[in-house]
């Protein structure tokens, strides 16, 4: 298995310009998540999926949106690129578990995407 | 006030000591505890999971969760320079499909 794979690794946009971040799980998980990293920040919840055709917003979804069209896809969009959305972004995929355990908590993360805004 | 506060660090310690990194929380809700470790530039893989107050020893590493005082640590016993890394401790409350990070420890071990 691949795992969480994400394209591009690293992208230099300028101010006002658009892209579509990708991501792509193949371990059949139901919950996905989009993350941002800044520095010495943590991780912040863009927008998350329970499942195809489901999504919901996290702490910051200003400036993002996102789709899942399949298990396997959960695309990021930035329409209107802002230097406020120069970050590290990050997707995770997790197991949908009806018992809670280890293996129903552990999110798995993609190796990140490094976006710069000029 | 954030929900979970960490430690900020850095941290550096050397070869073989014992590493303390620490997280508070304010939401009495929350009942699953994770610490993920970060090496640099990839992203976050679980190290450790707790449910709800208690330890749990994984070899060199040890979780607490103290939800008397909301208090979350993580213990690393003969530190070697390969845990060089960032940490994040996380959790949730029963209710939420999402997790709540700190901020992040940078951890460095000297050989």
């Amino acid at each position: 298995n691949a795992g969480v794979t994400q394209t591009p690794k690293f992208r230099i946009l300028k101010i006002g310009q658009s892209m579509t971040l990708q991501c792509t799980q193949d371990m059949n998980h139901n919950y996905m998540y989009w993350y941002r990293q800044d520095p010495g920040m943590g991780l912040k919840l863009i927008y998350y999926s329970v499942g195809a055709g489901i999504t919901d917003k996290g702490e910051v979804p200003n400036g993002y949106n996102v789709s899942r069209s399949t298990t396997e896809d959960f695309p990021l969009r930035l329409e209107l690129a802002a230097p406020s959305q120069t970050s590290v972004y990050f997707c995770a995929s997790k197991l949908r578990g009806a018992i809670m355990g280890e293996a129903q908590e552990t999110q798995y993360f993609g190796p990140g995407t490094r976006l710069l805004v000029l | 006030q954030k929900e979970v506060e960490q430690d900020p660090g850095p941290l550096s310690v050397p070869e073989g000591a014992i590493v303390s990194l620490n997280c508070t929380y304010s939401n009495s809700a929350f009942q699953y505890f994770m610490w993920y470790r970060q090496y640099s530039r990839k992203g976050p893989e679980l190290l450790m999971y707790t449910y709800s107050s208690g330890n749990k020893e994984d070899g060199r590493f040890t979780a607490q969760v103290d939800k008397s005082s909301k208090y979350i640590s993580l213990f690393i016993r003969d530190s070697q320079p390969s845990d060089s890394a960032t940490y994040l401790c996380a959790t949730r409350p029963g209710s939420a499909r999402q997790l709540t990070f700190g901020s992040g420890t940078q951890l460095t071990v000297l050989p």
